[in-house]
């Protein structure tokens, strides 16, 4: 069974301030990571993809990943109240040729930026 | 200009009913998915479909049904609904089977 942890949260942040969310996965096979930004009412919308270990850096959000670990984060720095929302990880055990299986979602954190 | 859409957003319905859902997506992708997302918010694969090849989640109920008249299409034909189908569907397409496009999602009320 895949399965995909995260902390539920809420997680509050001042504004302006690094926001750091955090993943565990099981599934050792696992080969591509993403993070989703849910706002309520709406739906998931593609943040970041991971593929190897070490860093990954977008505009203000950084995915780390680290396999041996089975460990995928996501930073978010010079946090912004329009960040605010619910992050979901997601894994996918194949990274091309399939992958039809779908992602494995964790029930998302949810991000509170204070102003 | 959409690139997955979904309808209808919201559908309410009395228990027992036969219901579809659509969802088209004009990125040319080659597969299609659909996800539930209970009350808890927790999204989980249903199915998915990729050159006619439809991949079943084995606690999906066969009350639920995919239907793909063509690539771009792929709709939810739900039998029989009971209260716990209640949730917000959502179909997502993806171009090789990794990175996933979800639609606006249907908000389900089986009352």
């Amino acid at each position: 069974q895949k399965e995909v942890e995260q902390n539920s949260g809420p997680l509050s942040v001042p504004e302006g301030a690094i926001a750091s969310l955090n993943c565990t996965y099981s599934d050792r096979v696992s080969q591509s990571f993403f993070w989703y930004r849910q706002y309520s009412g709406k739906s998931p919308e593609l943040i970041m993809s991971i593929y190897s270990n070490g860093d990954k850096e977008d505009g203000r959000f950084t995915a780390q990943l680290n396999k041996a670990s089975q460990y995928v984060s996501l930073l978010i720095r010079d946090s912004q109240p329009s960040d605010s929302a619910t992050y979901l990880c997601a894994v996918n055990p194949l990274y091309s040729g399939g992958g039809a299986d779908g992602l494995t979602f964790g029930k998302g954190t949810h991000l509170i930026i204070q102003p | 200009d959409t690139a997955v859409s979904q309808t209808p957003k919201y559908l309410v319905t009395q228990m027992g009913n036969d219901k579809s859902i659509k969802c088209e997506q004009n990125l040319g992708h080659d597969t299609m998915y659909w996800y539930k997302q209970d009350s808890k918010k927790f999204l989980k694969i249903m199915f998915s479909y990729n050159n006619k090849e439809l991949i079943i989640n084995e606690t999906v109920p066969n009350r639920f049904s995919p239907k793909s008249p063509d690539k771009a299409h792929l709709n939810l034909h739900i039998n029989s609904l009971e209260l716990g189908d209640s949730a917000v569907y959502f179909c997502a397409s993806s171009p090789e089977g990794d990175t996933q496009y979800f639609g606006p999602g249907t908000r389900l009320t089986v009352l």
